[in-house]
């Protein structure tokens, strides 16, 4: 176990709502990056929160947004939800500098969009 | 378009035979990370390589990094069920933010 949370675990969601995804970093870490894993691929790179800032965004659209917060704890927000954004949504956190490439994974999201 | 390809997409075997998989990339990567990710499971970090030609050990399991830093190879010596799941590997880059990219990933059966 790694000590990183996510909720919730399961969600359903219908075309055009929107959604939040939590995501509570394990103990000493500063640095939270965010993933969308489809069915069948590996997690493709969302954006990364650094001391409450962006640092550093994949290839999605604005509608995907994120926040984190002073304990380091952090929020993907997605709107204008999509078929295609169905997929398991990952978190990692990490401590930014030395040791940043070792990233310890929640057990993620799974969303549904109907 | 994959960066990072994996190979073979998917692979059964029976206890105790031994396997390779195979991560390959047009890039140079500054490091390259095997992750194992079980069913309804985020990936578990088993490895970082980061030297051209290095070669790591975890019991059962033999990681070696390309010379040119642009491929990788994992070895499982008599599989075990336990080893069931899907193994991804990832390349990065240093300086600044890491953030890596992933491959499609190899999903190993073991049956007993």
């Amino acid at each position: 176990e790694t000590g990183v949370t996510q909720s919730p675990t399961h969600l359903i969601k219908t075309r055009g709502q929107q959604v939040t995804l939590r995501c509570s970093s394990q103990s000493g870490h500063n640095t939270v990056s965010w993933y969308q894993q489809a069915l069948g691929q590996g997690p493709q790179f969302i954006f990364q929160y650094y001391r409450e800032e962006e640092n550093g965004r994949g290839n999605f659209p604005p509608r995907f947004s994120g926040l984190q917060f002073p304990n380091y704890s952090s929020e993907l927000n997605v709107n204008a939800l999509e078929l295609d954004d169905s997929a398991l949504y990952l978190c990692a956190s990490s401590l930014f500098g030395r040791e940043q490439e070792t990233q310890y994974f929640g057990p993620g999201t799974r969303l549904l969009v109907l | 378009t994959q960066l990072l390809e994996q190979s073979p997409q998917f692979l059964s075997i029976q206890e105790g035979e031994n396997l390779t998989v195979y991560c390959n990339s047009s890039s140079v990567f500054s490091s390259l990370q095997w992750y194992r990710q079980e069913p309804g499971e985020g990936p578990v970090l088993l490895v970082t390589v980061v030297t051209g030609g290095e070669v790591k050990k975890l019991k059962r399991l033999t990681f070696q990094f390309g010379d040119a830093r642009k491929d990788s190879s994992l070895h499982i010596t008599a599989a075990q069920p336990g080893d069931t799941g899907l193994y991804l590997c990832a390349g990065g880059y240093g300086g600044g933010s890491y953030i890596p990219t992933f491959g499609r990933g190899t999903s190993l059966i073991v049956h007993p």
